[in-house]
């Protein structure tokens, strides 16, 4: 079955503390991973695709890399405004996305 | 600025009415979804259409119903027949490459009493 997992639920940081999302995925066909970051209220918002093993795409203080199980999000240096909902999906199929249940992430001044 | 604009943002109805979430874009997509969201779950889908005119049920369909007469827009019905219906619900689109993201409007809260 495709599965989407994400760890850990709920994190907190002081500012500056750097850390990793963890996006661990069971699919029979990858077409595509993706990121999204969502804040309360609001829909998701894009933030990365990857697409096989070993690519890496970064933006900010944000940092994306995918294994063949799982992908990272790595966060150096956190500040307040990082904080959010991080999501992450994966494309399964032509038309299907499944999604994990996101990570809750708080970055304390 | 090109987007998916979703109305209204909160929506109150008593039970045993339907009520219809509307969905405009104005990215020029084909495929259009509609998720629903609750505390502790991923996105659950309900529906999707590929294209004008087709659309195709979702792992939780049961209670909901969707048009799509125009490439722009995909509203979303929920019936009476829905059991639990408050939650949060988000649109969202593809672009036509097949392996892409989804973009996703700024949702919309229902609340059934």
């Amino acid at each position: 079955e495709d599965q989407v997992t994400q760890s850990p639920e709920a994190l907190r940081l002081q500012e500056g503390e750097s850390s990793s999302l963890n996006c661990s995925y069971t699919v029979s066909g990858l077409r595509g991973l993706f990121w999204y970051r969502q804040d309360p209220g609001k829909g998701p918002e894009f933030l990365f695709t990857l697409y096989s093993a070993g690519e890496e795409k970064e933006k900010e203080r944000l940092k994306a890399t995918l294994t063949k199980k799982e992908s990272f999000l790595h966060i150096t240096a956190p500040k307040p405004e990082d904080s959010a909902t991080y999501l992450c999906a994966v494309q399964a199929g032509t038309y299907k996305y499944i999604f994990g249940t996101g990570t809750r992430l708080k970055v304390l001044a | 600025d090109g987007g998916i604009t979703q109305s209204p943002k909160y929506l109150f109805r008593k039970e045993g009415q339907n009520v219809t979430l509307s969905c405009e874009q104005n990215l020029n997509h084909d495929a259009m979804y509609w998720y629903r969201q609750d505390p502790g779950q991923g996105l659950r889908l309900i529906y999707y259409s590929q294209i004008v005119n087709d659309f195709q049920k979702g792992d939780i369909a049961e209670g909901y119903s969707v048009s799509r007469e125009k490439k722009e827009s995909f509203p979303l019905t929920v019936t009476s027949a829905q059991k639990n219906p408050t939650a949060f619900y988000l649109c969202a689109s593809r672009p036509d490459s097949y392996n892409s993201p989804l973009h996703f409007g700024n949702g919309t809260r229902l609340t059934v009493t």
